[in-house]
């Protein structure tokens, strides 16, 4: 049962443009998320989260959006640049456990130059 | 800082034989977490600690998995005995106490052949 779901596997850009990374979730309890980067051979590494008590939070070409009645999350990279092709990772803390993140698969950015 | 350490970064195997995965955390963190990376089950806690105490091992697979914190600066992962399934990328990951953002170390690829 994935409770965090990541329904593309890849996604592919052009240089300059808006990327979007997809993030569903099921389990209600959750109250912060965080979206993680990695490159081939390094650790993932934090990149934005966001509290449930919000629906966006901002940091520089990185934004994300909640939203909570959808169980839907959203990463937007803005402008995308060919340093962002990494695997993206969303995750997921709460339901009683404020240090337990749930992963979901990851999504494939591919920005072309 | 260093971040956090892993050791090796590679470690080949033959089935049966046991294998030792280390850790060492940032400085000052209270929490030491275990993960798991496969194709097929993407980033799955196996384990986390804090303050040197196994506070949830639900996701380690079996008894042949096992983990010890002995000190704030030191953590093992140890198979015994290894089975070509456990072919993963292994990830130590720590944090500060109530925040919600890990911080990994570059994996340890096993492989069990």
């Amino acid at each position: 049962d994935q409770q965090v779901k990541q329904n593309s596997p890849s996604l592919s850009v052009q240089e300059g443009r808006i990327s979007i990374l997809n993030c569903d979730y099921t389990n209600s309890m959750f109250d912060y998320f965080l979206w993680y980067k990695k490159y081939p051979a390094e650790g993932p590494t934090f990149l934005i989260s966001i509290s449930s008590i919000k629906d966006k939070n901002e940091d520089g070409r990185f934004t994300v959006f909640l939203n909570k009645s959808a169980k839907h999350l959203s990463l937007h990279i803005v402008p995308s640049q060919p340093g962002d092709s990494a695997v993206y990772f969303c995750a997921a803390v709460g339901g009683g456990s404020n240090y337990k993140l749930t992963f979901g698969k990851g999504t494939l950015l591919t920005v072309n130059p | 800082d260093a971040g956090v350490i892993q050791s090796p970064r590679h470690e080949v195997t033959e089935m049966g034989q046991e294998v030792t995965l280390r850790c060492k955390p940032i400085s000052g963190h209270d929490y030491l977490f275990w993960y798991r990376q496969t194709m097929m089950r993407g980033l799955e806690l196996l384990i986390y600690f804090n303050n040197n105490v196994p506070i949830d091992d639900s996701g380690m697979p079996e008894d042949r998995f096992s983990a010890k914190m002995p000190n704030a600066s030191f953590s093992t992962l140890k198979i015994q005995p290894s089975e070509p399934r456990d072919s993963a990328v292994y990830f130590c990951a720590s944090s500060l106490l109530e925040k919600g953002e890990q911080f990994f170390g570059p994996g340890t690829r096993l492989t069990v052949l």
